[in-house]
């Protein structure tokens, strides 16, 4: 089965760039599905940054878009967020999923999710 | 904010039945997902479609939809169940995913 795992730093300071990774194992980041980054700030709900598709199709949450890459690396089956200029709104358990896309869309499985804070 | 609107808290008595709602125009079109999140896990899949459970998932749990409204209902809610729960779709323009904000889930 599939599964996905975050890693990166769980500290990034003010204006600077946040970025993960997310591995992806049990199957191949080629399939036909997207896959997502969301997060969800300390006590809050989760809100969805965007997504991927091997293809490198990206859609991305419109209040995010200017800060907000996401790229895939199928040799590394695997796909990445970057989120640039953070400030401590940012601050947040960053999930990757994957999704899965017919008439309708849901996210299946989850990684476990990883705690970026921004702070100086 | 949310294009995808949920009560903050409902509560159930054990064993009863209770049904946690979730409002947008979008589900006109889409079907919603919903998501049952315990305190410090990452949220898990447990209704998607019209009305499926992945493996694993007590058939307790039932989705269904009408008009802008879609429903999670729990038959015979448990301690167990206790939870936030989130439903998700697409929004009005199909290209970008949205979560509700929630609804924690009380079992007394």
């Amino acid at each position: 089965q599939v599964q996905l795992q975050e890693s990166g730093p769980g500290l990034v300071k003010p204006s600077g760039t946040l970025s993960l990774t997310c591995a992806v194992s049990g199957g191949s980041i080629s399939s036909s599905n997207w896959w997502s980054w969301v997060r969800q700030p300390p006590g809050k709900g989760l809100e969805w940054i965007g997504e991927i598709y091997h293809s490198g199709s990206t859609n991305y949450n419109p209040s995010l878009k200017s800060r907000v890459t996401i790229s895939v690396d199928k040799s590394k089956n695997q796909f990445s967020l970057k989120l640039s200029s953070v400030t401590a709104a940012d601050t947040a358990v960053y999930y990757c999923a994957r999704e899965i896309a017919a008439a309708s869309n849901w996210f299946d499985p989850w990684g476990q999710g990883t705690l970026v804070t921004v702070s100086s | 904010s949310s294009e995808l609107t949920q009560d903050p808290a409902v509560s159930v008595a054990l064993g009863q039945t209770v049904r946690i709602t979730c409002q947008g125009d979008s589900l006109r079109s889409y079907y919603a997902s919903w998501y049952q999140q315990k305190p410090g896990q990452a949220p898990v899949l447990v209704i998607y479609g019209k009305n499926n459970r992945p493996s694993g998932i007590p058939d307790r749990f039932s989705g269904s939809s009408s008009g802008n409204t879609a429903s999670l209902t729990i038959t015979g809610a448990q301690a167990e169940d206790e939870a936030d729960y989130y439903c998700n779709s697409r929004d009005s323009s199909g290209n970008h995913a949205v979560f509700g904000g929630g609804t924690q889930l009380t079992v007394l």
